[in-house]
């Protein structure tokens, strides 16, 4: 089992609904977590951290559930723009090991 | 966008040559980092520094090898390249191993 696992998708969406997917992780010491985005033949950029209690970046929200080990991110009202890859990172406590998931595709359709 | 400058951008080159990337940064952070990125395989680190002279290895370093003199500035080598290290490569920076990671705009490296 990967360390780090994400649905490659694409997920299809149409422009203005909602989307969300997960991360899971196999790692019970795994102590910080990022969500990154990453365009097309672009370099991948962070798009939020995720807090235990959950956090929210205007239409992103980040969640953590580490009893199930994963982490969750949704986007509402879907734009265009924001279809692009999806990295999850997972950093071990032990030895700071950073881990990247292999993204979800996102594909906002008009 | 931190400050990080990759070089060259795009590479073409022949088995067996000598190439070096560099990635300088004007961040001032401890951490600098290189991946490369293939289909299928996500990021996967290469080799990474925590200081001047202070290199460790990632997951797949056979290869690669790195050199940190000076806090701003990177290098990966392949010494005798080959094609299967047709890749782009990203160099990353952090604060520390737990802060998020900052990329450059990466290098297409083709070898022929």
């Amino acid at each position: 089992r990967k360390e780090v696992e994400q649905d490659p998708g694409p997920f299809n969406v149409p422009e203005g609904a909602t989307v969300a997917f997960n991360c899971t992780y196999s790692n019970s010491a795994s102590q910080s977590f990022f969500w990154y985005r990453q365009d097309c033949r672009k370099e991948p950029k962070l798009l939020m951290s995720v807090y235990s209690s959950g956090n929210e970046d205007g239409r992103f929200t980040a969640q953590l559930n580490r009893a199930s080990q994963y982490i969750s991110l949704l986007i509402r009202d879907s734009k265009l723009s924001d279809s692009a890859t999806y990295l999850c990172v997972v950093i071990k406590a032990a030895g700071n090991k950073l881990t990247f998931g292999g993204g979800t595709r996102v594909l906002v359709k008009p | 966008d931190a400050g990080i400058t990759q070089s060259p951008r795009h590479k073409v080159t022949e088995t067996g040559t000598p190439v070096t990337l560099r990635c300088h940064q004007t961040e001032n952070h401890r951490y600098m980092y290189w991946y490369r990125q293939d289909p299928g395989h996500g990021l996967r680190l290469i080799h990474y520094s925590y200081g001047v002279k202070d290199t460790d290895k990632g997951e797949v370093s056979d290869g690669y090898s790195v050199s940190r003199s000076k806090t701003e500035d990177f290098l990966l080598t392949l010494e005798s390249a080959t094609s299967s290290q047709t890749s782009v490569y990203f160099c990353a920076i952090s604060e520390s191993a737990r802060e998020p990671q900052h990329f450059g705009d990466g290098t297409r490296l083709s070898i022929l």
